[in-house]
């Protein structure tokens, strides 16, 4: 059994405080490793596609690295902002000719004004 | 661009029925993926259609089925319910080109929050 694990589950921070989650994932049958961001009551919305080893990815305050030989990746947010409170998804795909994903539980930021 | 969309947003049935749930894929996309996210777990990989036939499928047991439409939307069908089958579903449609599925972003649509009473 696959197994892919968030940590923390639960984050609280002040604004303008940097955080880091991680995802942990089997080293094993690696094909890429994506991350989402889930906002209550909207739809996942995509945030990386990260599929090399070493692989660093940005997009605005929130980066990503990826260590596919030992199995983990970190999601950055520098500067956390109200707007970036969030449930923040991690999903393992092991099969490069299917689209099943893998998917941790979760790690959900709340950012404090 | 439209994004993806599903319909109902909720549902309420009884054990012992059955439910269709619907979903529309991303224009240009081909592929639809359905997923079941419990309470406090992230979400689990139902099955994925592609071109119309099912493309690889989780631990879900057969009454869990779906269809894919020439227009690339896309169905689940779930008979015989269980308490146990409430839970959000999500939908998420992709563009699989040749054999690099994995490197293609899934685009989920808000979901379907079905209760099984």
């Amino acid at each position: 059994i696959l197994n892919v694990e968030q940590s923390p589950q639960s984050l609280h921070v002040q604004e303008g405080d940097s955080t880091n989650f991680t995802c942990s994932f089997p080293s094993s049958n690696f094909y890429a490793l994506h991350w989402y961001r889930w906002e209550t009551a909207k739809s996942p919305e995509a945030l990386f596609v990260m599929t090399l080893n070493g692989d660093e990815k940005k997009k605005g305050r929130i980066s990503a690295t990826l260590n596919t030989k030992e199995g983990y990746s970190y999601l950055y947010i520098k500067g956390s902002q109200p707007e970036d409170s969030a449930t923040y998804l991690c999903a393992f795909h092991g099969s490069s000719n299917t689209g099943k994903l893998i998917f941790g539980q979760g790690t959900t930021l709340q950012v404090k004004p | 661009e439209t994004g993806v969309t599903q319909s109902p947003t909720h549902l309420i049935k009884t054990r012992g029925q059955q439910v269709t749930l619907r979903c529309s894929s991303q224009s240009g996309h081909n592929t639809v993926s359905w997923y079941q996210q419990a309470l406090g777990q992230g979400p689990q990989f139902i099955f994925q259609y592609y071109r119309e036939e099912e493309n690889g499928r989780g631990n879900f047991p057969p009454r869990f089925s779906g269809l894919q439409f020439p227009n690339y939307s896309s169905e689940l069908n779930v008979n015989a319910l269980e308490l146990d089958d409430s839970a959000l579903y999500l939908c998420a449609s992709s563009l699989k080109r040749g054999a690099l599925q994995y490197q293609e972003t899934q685009y989920f649509g808000p979901g379907t929050r079905l209760l099984v009473l």
